[in-house]
Order: C-alpha cells, then sequence, then structure tokens
C-alpha cells in the first residue's frame, strides 16, 4: 500500500505571507506527483502533475518541484492571499494503479 | 464541456437499504476511482479501475461493489449500507499520466 505523508497538517499565516508544504513519498516504482487544491463545499481541482525527478511547474503565485530519488514534493505559495485558504492534496500514482491521496495540508490565510 | 458527474449530491437512508451511486465521464477516460473522505483521515480509495471490465480493491473496500461495464459509467453499490459508511464521497476519472477529475460529491448519511 502506498502510503503518501504530508506536512503540516494545517498552516496559518497572514497575508502576503509565503509559504510551502511537503508532501513525501514511495521512491520505488514512481511513475507521477499530482497537487490538488480543495476549497470548502467544492470537489478537488488539480495544479500540477509531474513526472520527472527535478521538474518544476508553476502556476501564478504557486509553484512546485519534485525530487523522485529522495521521495518528496514541495508546493510553495507566494505572497499568500484569503482566496488561497483550502486544503492542498498531493497524490501518487505508481504504474498501473490509482492515485493515492495524502491527508492534505489545510491552509488559512488571513487579512 | 469535460465533466465527472455524480449522484445523487445527497442521501438520506437506513441501515440495509441498497443504494447505488452513479458517476458517469464523457472524456473517455480509462481510469475511475471511488473516494471516501471522513475527517482527519483524508481521501481514501475505495476501488479503482483501469478500464472496462477490470476494477480492483484500493484500501477501504469492505462493504462496497462497483462493476465497470462500459468505459464511462463507474457506479458504486452499498448492498446493505450501515452508519459507518456515512460519508462524502467522490467519484474521479482520469487518463494515463494527466489531472484526475472529480465528480460534485455525494453526501451519504446512513441512520
Amino acid at each position: 500500500i502506498l502510503n503518501v505523508e504530508q506536512s503540516p497538517q494545517s498552516l496559518h499565516v497572514q497575508e502576503g505571507d509565503s509559504t510551502n508544504f511537503t508532501c513525501s513519498f514511495p521512491s520505488s516504482n514512481f511513475y507521477a506527483l499530482h497537487w490538488y487544491r480543495w476549497e470548502t463545499a467544492k470537489s478537488p481541482e488539480a495544479l500540477f502533475v509531474m513526472t520527472l525527478n527535478g521538474d518544476e511547474k508553476k502556476k501564478g503565485r504557486i509553484s512546485a518541484t519534485l525530487n523522485t530519488k529522495e521521495g518528496y514534493s514541495y508546493l510553495y505559495i507566494k505572497g499568500s492571499q484569503p482566496e488561497d485558504s483550502a486544503t492542498y492534496l498531493c497524490a501518487q500514482n505508481q504504474a498501473g494503479t490509482a492515485l493515492i491521496f495524502g491527508k492534505g495540508t489545510t491552509l488559512s490565510v488571513s487579512s | 464541456e469535460a465533466q465527472v458527474t455524480q449522484n445523487p449530491r445527497y442521501l438520506i437512508t437506513v441501515t440495509g437499504k441498497k443504494l447505488t451511486v452513479t458517476c458517469s465521464q464523457n472524456m473517455n477516460h480509462e481510469y475511475m476511482s471511488w473516494y471516501r473522505q471522513d475527517p482527519g483521515l483524508g481521501l481514501r480509495q475505495i476501488y479503482y479501475s483501469m478500464n472496462v471490465e477490470v476494477t480492483d480493491k484500493g484500501d477501504v473496500p469492505e462493504g462496497y461493489k462497483v462493476s465497470r461495464k462500459e468505459k464511462r459509467n463507474f457506479p458504486l453499490i452499498l448492498e446493505s449500507p450501515s452508519p459507518n459508511q456515512t460519508s462524502l464521497y467522490f467519484c474521479a476519472s482520469r487518463w494515463g499520466n494527466t489531472e484526475a477529475f472529480f465528480g460534485q460529491g455525494t453526501r451519504l448519511t446512513v441512520v
């Protein structure tokens, strides 16, 4: 069974702060690493899918990096805004399997 | 519009009364999955399917059944629901390493 771990479990920052979260996963048989943003009362929506060691992806103020050799990924948010408040999920799949999710990091941004 | 459609959105039922939650996707995705979300436990995989007539158990399959007779549909069946199956359920689909698309969620209460 894949074990995807995320830290911290929750985080509270002030508007304008930059922050980052960690996702760790088994490095063997790696296939892809996903990040999702999940707002309350909505469905998770994809941010990034990364497959190669060293991948870096960026969407606006949010970026992510991937290290498949050591089994971790970081998600960065630059200049947090109240609308960034959400739960951020990472998920991994090995070849031929479904996505296994971590428990998420819940971010709260105060104005 | 590309989407994953789940029905019903809300359901209150009694212990032991069989029910089916439907899931349909219009993107010709090969992978489909069911997850349940419970406080503090994140998204846990119930069943997944890699293609028509191919299904596999996830981490918490007990008390659930699925079928994949057509590529677009992946219903979740609770033959004899129990109160511990009260949860928020999500269906998701994807193709290969691309992002997963989630349904709107089904909030099930078993009394």
